[in-house]
């Protein structure tokens, strides 16, 4: 079985522009979750989605945002980028055992998608 | 502030060698994960734990749990090459959807 997929694994974007991430879960999970790293620190948490509806959010601007998508894949959008959000971008998948989504489920992440802002 | 504080932040050690890395925090976790990163990879779930005082194995490693659930130990039996990576402990608080990570352990176990 594929594990979760991030596409493009590799982003070089300039000031100001919009990106665009993609993430496909593990196939037969409903959550995605993103997370931002940046280097030399740990994961931090943007968002969780749970059957198309967002569950969490983490303290990050408004210039951050994301959907999920019926067939569950998700993406996060970053709009007029700044030099500090270039970082590894995560995304992990998990199969909630009830409706509410706890954070201790068993998250998988993928390899993530290396943005470098210019 | 970071909620959750590990120690050391980097280690380098020999083949053969005993280590144990720590997470540590003044809040209270209902459940708190390790994960291993290699470079250019997501982390990897080692091992959850829910229940204070609590200790696992999985094969060399051992994870424990603090008995006020606010900080947990990894200890690694006999390191070998593979076990270089980033370690990094995650916790879940109570009421919050998110999961917090503290900045990781780099650890490089030489042959």
């Amino acid at each position: 079985d594929a594990g979760v997929t991030q596409s493009p694994t590799h982003l070089i974007k300039t000031r100001g522009q919009h990106v665009t991430l993609r993430c496909s879960p593990i196939s037969g999970h409903k959550s995605v979750s993103w997370y931002q790293q940046v280097l030399g620190q740990g994961p931090q948490f943007i968002f969780q989605y749970y059957e198309k509806e967002e569950r969490g959010r983490g303290n990050f601007p408004d210039r951050f945002s994301a959907r999920q998508f019926p067939n569950y894949s998700s993406e996060l959008n970053v709009n007029a980028l700044l030099l500090g959000d270039s970082a590894l971008y995560l995304c992990a998948s998990s199969q909630p055992g009830t409706r509410r989504v706890r954070a201790h489920e068993k998250l998988f992440f993928g390899s993530g998608t290396q943005l470098s802002v210019l | 502030t970071q909620l959750l504080e590990q120690s050391p932040q980097f280690l380098s050690i020999q083949e053969g060698e005993n280590l144990t890395v720590y997470c540590n925090s003044s809040s209270v976790f209902s459940s708190l994960q390790w994960y291993r990163q290699e470079p250019g990879e997501g982390p990897v779930l080692l091992v959850t734990v829910v229940t204070g005082g609590e200790v696992k194995k999985l094969k060399r490693l051992t994870f424990q749990f603090g008995d006020a659930r606010k900080d947990s130990s990894l200890h690694i039996t006999a390191a070998q090459p593979g076990d270089t990576g980033l370690y990094l402990c995650a916790g879940e608080r109570r009421g919050s959807e998110k999961l917090v990570f503290g900045k990781g352990t780099k650890l490089t176990v030489n042959p």
